[in-house]
């Protein structure tokens, strides 16, 4: 069964940066991009951005351009995001999401809460 | 951006249908796709590719897609089905994928 475990619950200051991580198993890492995802409490789903795990090409959602940045290592099939300035309103559970960058997200991690907060 | 419209909540008797809908403009030129979400937990993919079903995935799920309206289904509403439901596209002009505001599913 496809796996994707994420790191576990951060608490950071305003300004900080936080890295997220995605340890993927049970499927051919290289063929599958990977999403990230978030929720803060009580909202919606927002997309965050997209890796193809193979060129190692992102694509990010023009409201975190400047702020995030996902990569990958192919040795160890894990997939990090990075956000940096963090904000009280980043606030929210992060999750990892596999699949193409224009289609389904078709296995999730377990999600990552992130508080921010001086 | 591309905008998805839901309205925030469905309410539905144990046994009738529930039907869940996702407004855009020109949708049915879109894929759209549809994600459970139980309190607390990640969301799961219930229908892909418009009206496709994963494995695993109980029958009385279906969807479809028209003009500026797509729409999820669920036949037969059981108490497990009590949760949020997001629809998700690809918006090919911002090369971004956009979620709809998501709908609170209530089994009465």
């Amino acid at each position: 069964q496809v796996q994707l475990v994420q790191s576990g619950a951060e608490v950071m200051k305003p300004g900080a940066s936080v890295k997220v991580s995605c340890k993927t198993s049970n499927y051919t890492f290289t063929d599958y991009g990977m999403n990230w995802v978030r929720q803060a409490p009580g909202q919606g789903l927002e997309w965050v951005g997209w890796i193809g795990t193979y060129t190692g090409k992102p694509n990010y959602a023009q409201k975190f351009q400047d702020r995030v940045t996902v990569t990958t290592d192919t040795s160890t099939r894990t997939v990090y995001m990075e956000l940096r300035r963090l904000r009280s309103d980043d606030t929210a559970v992060y999750y990892c999401a596999r699949g193409p960058h224009s289609g389904t997200l078709d296995f999730w991690g377990q999600g990552t809460l992130v508080t921010v907060s001086s | 951006s591309y905008v998805l419209t839901q309205p925030p909540s469905v309410s539905v008797a144990p046994g009738e249908t529930a039907k869940i809908t996702c407004g855009g403009d020109k949708i049915g030129s879109k894929t759209v796709h549809w994600y459970q979400q139980h309190p607390g937990q990640a969301p799961l993919l219930v229908i892909y590719y418009d009206g496709d079903r994963p494995s695993g995935i109980p029958e009385r799920f279906s969807g479809s897609n028209s003009g500026n309206t797509a729409t999820l289904t669920i036949s037969g509403v059981e108490a497990e089905d009590e949760a949020d439901y997001h629809c998700q596209v690809w918006d090919y002009s911002s090369d971004n994928v956009e979620f709809g505001g998501g709908t609170k599913l209530t089994v009465l």
